[in-house]
């Protein structure tokens, strides 16, 4: 059981430049989640979604684009990338049984745009 | 707008302590509340949740405890170990709401 896997683990990007962070989970999980982390911080929504099909605003979601085609995929878009998304860029996933909602989060990309 | 605070930011202590992280929310109308461990360059891993109608949890060596009318959370660790050297985070989630508002940490350092 793999979990929640994240690629890539490190990306440098130039200003402008365009990408997209791929994130997985083989939980069946329902819940779907992306967060950033700047340094000495903690993490900020930047995306959710409750299923296929269906994703919502966080709290910082400018410059980011998601889509949710299965229940495994996720994947994060940076469209006209800019220094202020430098950052570690984590996934999670959880799936809401009752009052447990406990998240698993992936190892994280870490991105620096140049 | 809520907002949680973890203090002190970085703890040293010497093997063998005990001692308490603490965690504070300026809301108290939250559906959980979470500690999570994460080690550098790795993502995060949940160490106790605690519902709202709970007042602690206990996991071996770890205890959460969540006071909402006060709006504070502690963690205490027993018998703290060089491998518990870590950061530590604190995250709510408010009353119906799928998000996680995180604290940004405390660092622990345990001293062989």
């Amino acid at each position: 059981n793999a979990g929640v896997t994240q690629t890539p683990k490190f990306r440098i990007l130039k200003i402008g430049q365009s990408m997209t962070l791929q994130c997985t989970q083989d939980m069946n999980h329902n819940y779907m989640y992306w967060y950033r982390q700047d340094p000495g911080m903690g993490l900020k929504l930047i995306y959710y979604s409750v299923g296929a099909g269906i994703t919502d605003k966080g709290e910082v979601p400018n410059g980011y684009n998601v889509s949710r085609s299965t229940t495994e995929d996720f994947p994060l878009r940076l469209e006209l990338a800019a220094p202020s998304q430098t950052s570690v860029y984590f996934c999670a996933s959880s799936y809401r049984t009752g009052l447990r909602d406990t998240q698993y989060f992936g190892p994280g990309t870490r991105l620096t745009v140049l | 707008k809520q907002e949680v605070t973890q203090i002190p930011a970085a703890l040293s202590v010497p093997e063998g302590e005990n001692l308490v992280l603490n965690c504070s929310f300026t809301d108290s109308a939250i559906y959980n509340l979470q500690w999570f461990r994460q080690d550098p360059g790795k993502g995060l891993t949940s160490l106790l949740l605690i519902q709202s109608s709970q007042r602690e949890q206990t996991s071996g060596r770890l205890n959460a405890s969540l006071d909402k009318s006060s709006g504070r959370s502690t963690l205490y660790i027993a018998a703290s170990q060089p491998g518990d050297s870590a950061t530590y985070l604190c995250a709510v989630r408010p009353d119906s709401s799928y998000k996680l508002i995180f604290g940004s940490g405390t660092r622990l350092l345990v001293r062989p």
